[in-house]
């Protein structure tokens, strides 16, 4: 069974600060899917890494995939109110056609 | 909107129970996914479908659980005799069939279960 873990579980910040976040396993994945969740909605896709060590980045966020594609990490610059949400990476795997492992979730409060 | 429609959006329902979770997927979507979603936690896969391939109900947690999909769209999420750990968010997906690594899964609004 392929397990991520993602860490921390809870951070609460204030804006402008920067944070990342972390996505580990024992496993290796194809890609590595990074969403945000907003209360009461469903996950949004955010990126999709596939290559180890690829680095993506989106206006203030950068993503990272783990040369050995076990581990991912999301770091944010100068966080916003607006960050706010629960952070959710997912592994894929080709063997698997696209089905997705989904850590446990990182959620974040960015305060004003 | 042409997104993936969930219903109903909550669901109040009381111990023993049987409930129905119903999932409309974007038109031309060949996989269906169903997921839980326990309070602020990650995702818990539960079944998906792909095309007219046999579903991978590897994820049902007991045979209380079972799902459909009739005509390759419309999806029923079924869970008899609920129990009280069965409340939960639950969270429909579809995706393009995309081979390899790169389909994007869309989310619904999911379904807010409470049983009582």
């Amino acid at each position: 069974t392929q397990l991520l873990e993602q860490s921390p579980q809870f951070l609460s910040i204030q804006e402008g600060e920067n944070l990342t976040v972390y996505c580990n396993s024992s496993s290796v994945f194809s890609s590595l899917q990074w969403y945000r969740q907003e209360p009461g909605e469903g996950p949004v896709l955010l990126v999709t890494v596939v290559t180890g060590g690829e680095v993506k980045k989106l206006k203030r966020l950068t993503f990272q995939f783990g040369d050995a594609r076990k581990d991912s990490s999301l770091h944010i610059t100068a966080a916003q109110p607006g960050d706010t949400g629960l952070y959710l990476c997912a592994g894929g795997d080709n063997n698997a056609g696209n089905m997705l492992t989904f850590g446990g979730g990182t959620r974040l409060m960015v305060k004003p | 909107g042409a997104g993936v429609s969930q219903s109903p959006s909550n669901k109040v329902t009381e111990k023993g129970k049987d409930v129905e979770l119903r999932c409309d997927p974007i038109s031309g979507h060949t996989a269906l996914y169903w997921y839980r979603q326990s309070l602020g936690q990650g995702l818990e896969f539960l079944i998906y479908f792909q095309g007219n391939s046999a579903p991978d109900k590897s994820g049902l947690p007991s045979d209380r659980f079972s799902a459909e999909r009739t005509g390759g769209s419309v999806s029923t999420l079924t869970i008899q005799r609920t129990q009280q750990e069965d409340s939960a968010v639950y969270l429909c997906a579809s995706s393009p069939w995309v081979a390899g690594p790169r389909g994007t899964q869309y989310f619904g609004p999911g379904t807010r279960l409470l049983v009582l």
